[in-house]
């Protein structure tokens, strides 16, 4: 059963337009919430988060919200630019005994077309 | 070298080989993790270790047997795999305790099974 769900696997934008991506997740006991971004040939790397007690965190060109009761979350980057293409992974974390447990998303394919 | 880093960046190995897999943190943090990544599988916690000590197995396969000398290194030693092992492993490191919520990655390494 897959707590974390990306049902996009690729998004294409115009460079300037808005960039939306989704996640939703099924386990009420997430208590913060995370975006990586993955290019080829490297490991993810952070990218924003927000802690299940907010609704927005806003970090330059990026912005995630989050619907506890739809249990929904999202990315949104604008304007979009060509760089931003990469896999972008949803991710929740459940706090356990001091050290995080994270499950992921399948990720999706952004694709900025200048 | 900066980051997490991984060694080697590819690997094939026959079903009877036994490797290893490296990974070093040079961000002075006190967790490290290995998981694994699959074709359009969304990434799966392996084996956490939390100021060296294991934390979590999150039922894998005895043979993959990792190992923590020390907070800065973790190693997977690979025996006897099986091809529906062949997949993206991913080394991630973070500070547990501080409030920093985010997973430092590593480039990851891509094993083939014949």
């Amino acid at each position: 059963d897959q707590q974390v769900k990306q049902n996009s696997p690729s998004l294409s934008v115009q460079e300037g337009r808005i960039s939306i991506l989704n996640c939703d997740y099924t386990n009420s006991m997430f208590d913060y919430f995370l975006w990586y971004k993955k290019y080829p040939a490297e490991g993810p790397t952070f990218l924003i988060s927000i802690s299940s007690i907010k609704d927005k965190n806003e970090d330059g060109r990026f912005t995630v919200f989050l619907n506890k009761s739809a249990k929904h979350l999202s990315l949104h980057i604008v304007p979009s630019q060509p760089g931003d293409s990469a896999v972008y992974f949803c991710a929740a974390r459940v706090s356990d005994g001091g050290y995080q447990k994270v499950t992921f998303g399948t990720g999706t394919k952004l694709q900025v077309i200048p | 070298e900066t980051g997490v880093t991984q060694t080697p960046r590819h690997l094939v190995m026959g079903m009877t080989n036994k490797k290893s897999l490296k990974c070093e943190q040079h961000l002075g943090h006190n967790a490290m993790y290995w998981y694994k990544q699959s074709a359009k599988k969304p990434l799966e916690l392996m084996f956490v270790y939390s100021l060296e000590e294991r934390v979590e197995n999150n039922s894998v396969p005895s043979r993959f047997s990792p190992e923590c000398p020390n907070s800065s290194h973790l190693f997977l030693h690979l025996h006897t795999l099986q091809p529906e092992d062949s997949a993206l492993y991913l080394c991630a490191s973070s500070q547990e305790g501080t409030g920093l919520d985010e997973q430092f990655f590593g480039p990851g390494t891509r094993l083939t099974v014949l």
